[in-house]
């Protein structure tokens, strides 16, 4: 199946900061999804994202989709406690499937 | 609308044991899909249905039946339970395509001791 390399795996960081991970694909998408999960529940879509080079912003979240169609970007601004979770992405070409990077994990310390 | 529920929240299964992971939406949507999520990994596409009487294999259908007898309802089955089937099970429904966003069921957390 297709790999999609999610980094960092973790993070620890200080409330109020900014945050960065990033998506990588060895084949190309026509679509990037970002979702977040909470421990116990199911993944919740934070971002959509369906044009090379498109980006996108959700209150402090903003996505990008590469250009080369084979990574895209989260970026949270200002986080807050309730960013805890793990964060993942998932991209789909012309298939009738997505598929799931492996997640990155937030912590936010107040 | 409750939107994606699954039934039951938590399961355990000896080895050889059968089940039916229940999933229903009450969205009206076309599509639902069933995934497993394994500790630490992403998610991982079981089956999918793009409607009522229509079905098809994702990454990983083994071990795995699904039908899709009313747009609502779309039930995963075990037929023999084995260890490697530990996993949290998720459910999804988009509405009209894949591209769609997919809602996501609370998952069934199932253990095959």
């Amino acid at each position: 199946g297709q790999q999609l390399n999610q980094s960092p795996q973790s993070m620890f960081i200080q409330e109020g900061e900014d945050v960065s991970m990033n998506c990588t694909s060895s084949s190309i998408f026509n679509t990037w999804l970002w979702y977040k999960q909470d421990p116990g529940e199911g993944p919740v879509l934070l971002i959509a994202l369906y044009k090379a080079g498109e980006l996108t912003s959700n209150g402090r979240l903003t996505a990008q989709f590469g250009i080369t169609r084979k990574d895209s970007f989260l970026n949270i601004s200002a986080s807050i406690p309730s960013d805890v979770g793990i964060y993942f992405c998932a991209g789909s070409n012309t298939g009738n499937q997505f598929y799931f990077g492996t997640g990155t994990s937030l912590t936010v310390i107040p | 609308n409750a939107g994606v529920t699954q039934t039951p929240k938590f399961r355990i299964l000896k080895i050889g044991q059968s089940m039916t992971l229940q999933c229903t939406q009450d969205m009206n949507h076309n599509y639902m899909y069933w995934y497993r999520q394994d500790p630490g990994m992403g998610l991982k596409l079981i089956y999918y249905s793009v409607g009522a009487g229509i079905t098809d294999k994702g990454e990983v259908p083994n071990g795995y039946n699904v039908s899709r007898s009313t747009t609502e309802d779309f039930p995963l089955r075990l037929e023999l339970a084995a260890p490697s089937q530990t996993s949290v099970y998720f459910c999804a429904s988009s509405q009209t395509s894949v591209q769609e966003t997919q809602y996501f069921g609370p998952g069934t957390r199932l253990l095959v001791l």
